[in-house]
């Protein structure tokens, strides 16, 4: 059991450049979340999905978009990437609302 | 819109002491409320996970307690050692549109 995978580990990108981050998880949750954590300033939701097909607005959503075409996996999209978006970005996925939530190690994003 | 407060923001204790982290909320409709603790540069680690309907949860030399109704909750760390140092972050999940909101984080340090 992997748990909740997160692709890739580090990347550094260009302003203006797009990307994708993948989110992968083998406990057939229902719910997955994405989120950026800056210094000082804890865990901020981006956007989260309650399931498959699903997605909705979590608290700082604008520059990023999410798809949730199967159960198992969870994308974060850049469509053109600014400095401000240089972050850890975490993934987590629950199985129920009443569940434990199972992170990733983390993405370390850099935009220059 | 949910709010997580943790106070204090900061805090430094010589080894062997007891303390106590404090996490508050501005809306009382939860699930749950967890506790975790993140280690500099890494992931998130849970600690405990308190149902709406419960009082407190105990896993070794931590114990955390919820009071729903005033939108606060406690993590208690007794006897701490050097190794507790960490950032402890606690985290609400909304029963009215499933997110789940954390806090900024403490930074505990404890002295040798």
């Amino acid at each position: 059991n992997a748990g909740v995978t997160q692709t890739p580990k580090f990347r550094v990108l260009k302003t203006g450049q797009s990307m994708t981050l993948l989110c992968a998880q083998d406990m057939n949750h229902e719910y997955m979340y994405w989120y950026r954590q800056d210094p000082g300033m804890g865990l901020r939701l981006i956007h989260y999905s309650v399931g498959e097909g699903t997605t909705a607005k979590g608290e700082v959503p604008d520059g990023y978009n999410v798809s949730r075409l199967k159960k198992q996996n969870f994308l974060l999209g850049l469509e053109s990437a600014a400095p401000s978006q240089t972050s850890v970005y975490f993934c987590a996925s629950t199985f129920t609302s009443a569940g434990l939530p199972h992170f990733g190690n983390g993405t370390r994003l850099t935009v220059t | 819109k949910q709010e997580v407060t943790q106070i204090p923001a900061a805090l430094s204790v010589p080894e062997g002491e007891n303390l106590v982290l404090n996490c508050s909320f501005t809306d009382s409709a939860i699930y749950n409320l967890q506790w975790f603790r993140q280690d500099p540069g890494k992931g998130l680690t849970s600690l405990l996970l308190i149902q709406s309907s419960q009082r407190e949860q105990t896993s070794g030399r931590l114990n955390a307690s919820l009071d729903k109704s005033s939108g606060r909750s406690t993590l208690y760390i007794a006897a701490s050692q050097p190794g507790d140092s960490a950032t402890y972050l606690c985290a609400v999940h909304m029963n009215r549109d499933d997110k789940i909101i954390f806090g900024k984080g403490t930074r505990l340090h404890i002295l040798p």
